[in-house]
């Protein structure tokens, strides 16, 4: 089955303990994205990948970092989390480019204290 | 004015009412256009595109008016099932920013 696969889907953390939150589709998909999800602010990009090795930062990328090691992998490093960045996070693919229409995880929720 | 504006409701619906929810944007080179559907606390998922001259699948019919700069998503005898928050997406045309823009959604609950 395609799909977009997160881990862990729920996850309660403490202030500046590091933690990484995993994705991997099996679409073969070039492009990949990390979303939070805020009320009444929507989905925001967080960091995007348009290939092996290719990252950049999207709209609120601070506190975060990525990396593109293989295709099918974009993880989610959050070195020092804070209460800030308690939310709810989607990865995504799609087949070509950031204006295809995109495949979504099934979110990770964090909260960090 | 925000890239991409809906109306964030609840939009409270009987089943079997038609119903219809406009998204406005805001850069007229947008060319992608796109509605997703999330149910509460799940992901999103793509509804469908929309095209230029209008498209339609099934109970749902999509538009888009490109003077206006607005598109709308039509659903038309309307299912419990389909109460979920609808999510108008544009892309955001210009140099090195082509990107996808995400509304903040539009709720609708279909009343039995």
């Amino acid at each position: 089955e395609a799909q977009v696969t997160q881990n862990p889907r729920y996850l309660i953390t403490v202030t500046g303990k590091k933690l990484t939150v995993t994705c991997s589709q099996n679409m073969n998909h070039e492009y990949m994205s990390w979303y939070r999800q805020d009320p009444g602010l929507g989905l925001r990009q967080i960091y995007y990948s348009m290939n092996v090795e290719v990252t950049d930062k999207g709209d609120v990328p601070e506190g975060y970092k990525v990396s593109r090691k293989e295709k099918r992998n974009f993880p989610l490093i959050l070195e020092s989390p804070s209460p800030n960045q308690t939310s709810l996070y989607f990865c995504a693919s799609s087949f070509r480019d950031r204006v295809s229409p995109l495949h979504f995880g099934n979110g990770t929720r964090l909260t960090v204290t | 004015r925000k890239e991409v504006e809906q109306d964030p409701g609840p939009f409270n619906v009987p089943e079997g009412a038609t119903v219809a929810f406009n998204c406005t944007y805001s850069n007229s080179a947008s060319q992608s256009f796109f509605w997703y559907r999330q149910d509460c606390r799940k992901e999103p998922k793509l509804l469908m595109s929309v095209y230029s001259s209008g498209n339609e699948d099934g109970r749902f019919t999509a538009q888009l008016n490109r003077a206006s700069q607005y598109i709308s998503l039509l659903i038309r005898d309307s299912k419990l099932s389909d109460s979920a928050t609808y999510l108008c997406v544009v892309n955001d045309y210009g140099g090195a920013t082509n990107k996808l823009i995400f509304g903040t959604g539009t709720l609708l609950a279909v009343q039995p």
